[in-house]
């Protein structure tokens, strides 16, 4: 198993520009979760799903985008990028509460710089 | 809403000596707790947690109970390696609107020199 996947692993935009950062994963868990991670700060929840064509916000969702077409992939779309949006971005899973699951997986991270 | 403080850092030890991460939480209900560990350049692992109280999650030689009546989820361990070099976070299960998500404290860096 691969386990939790993001790419790209670095990138820097500039004010206006919009991108989508990629998640995946192969555990076939239901539950996926964006996080932002700030400098000396907790990661925040950004949104979740909790399976295929369900979403819901966090507690930071403005100026993020979600879709879940599928199980696997859970991509986080940013529109009109702002400096406020320079973070590190995390994208976890988990099995459901019912799969007996308590643990969530984290990917590596996405590092994303907004000039 | 439910929250988690921890002891913040950064910390610098030398190897061998004995660690005390403290956390404490507020919460409804009965929360599971977690310690999760992020190494240089990687992301969050698991490293403990305990879904009751009185539990004890260990792994790796950290050990940390989950204590209701303190609402504390101390990490210790007895005698550090430079390995053990990363940011600690303490977190707790939050199923708001069904969401199952963690909220974290806001991490220590720990530096373990030879």
């Amino acid at each position: 198993n691969a386990g939790v996947t993001q790419t790209p692993k670095f990138r820097i935009l500039k004010i206006g520009q919009s991108m989508t950062l990629q998640c995946t994963q192969d555990m076939n868990h239901n539950y996926m979760y964006w996080y932002r991670q700030d400098p000396g700060m907790g990661l925040k929840l950004i949104y979740y799903s909790v399976g295929a064509g369900i979403t819901d916000k966090g507690e930071v969702p403005n100026g993020y985008n979600v879709s879940r077409s599928t199980t696997e992939d859970f991509p986080l779309r940013l529109e009109l990028a702002a400096p406020s949006q320079t973070s590190v971005y995390f994208c976890a899973s988990r099995l459901s509460p019912g799969q007996g699951g308590s643990e969530q997986f984290f990917g590596p991270g996405t590092r994303l710089t907004v000039l | 809403g439910n929250s988690v403080t921890q002891m913040e850092g950064p910390v610098t030890l030398s190897e061998e000596a004995f660690l005390t991460i403290n956390c404490t939480y507020t919460a409804t209900g009965y929360p599971s707790l977690f310690w999760y560990v992020q190494y240089p350049g990687e992301g969050l692992q698991l490293l403990l947690k305990a879904t009751k109280a009185d539990d004890k999650g260990s792994n790796k030689g950290f050990e940390a109970t989950y204590r209701k009546e303190t609402t504390s989820f101390h990490l210790e361990k007895g005698s550090v390696q430079v390995s053990d070099s990363a940011v600690y976070f303490c977190a707790l299960s939050d199923n708001k609107g069904g969401s199952e998500k963690l909220v974290f404290g806001k991490g220590m860096k720990l530096t373990v020199n030879p």
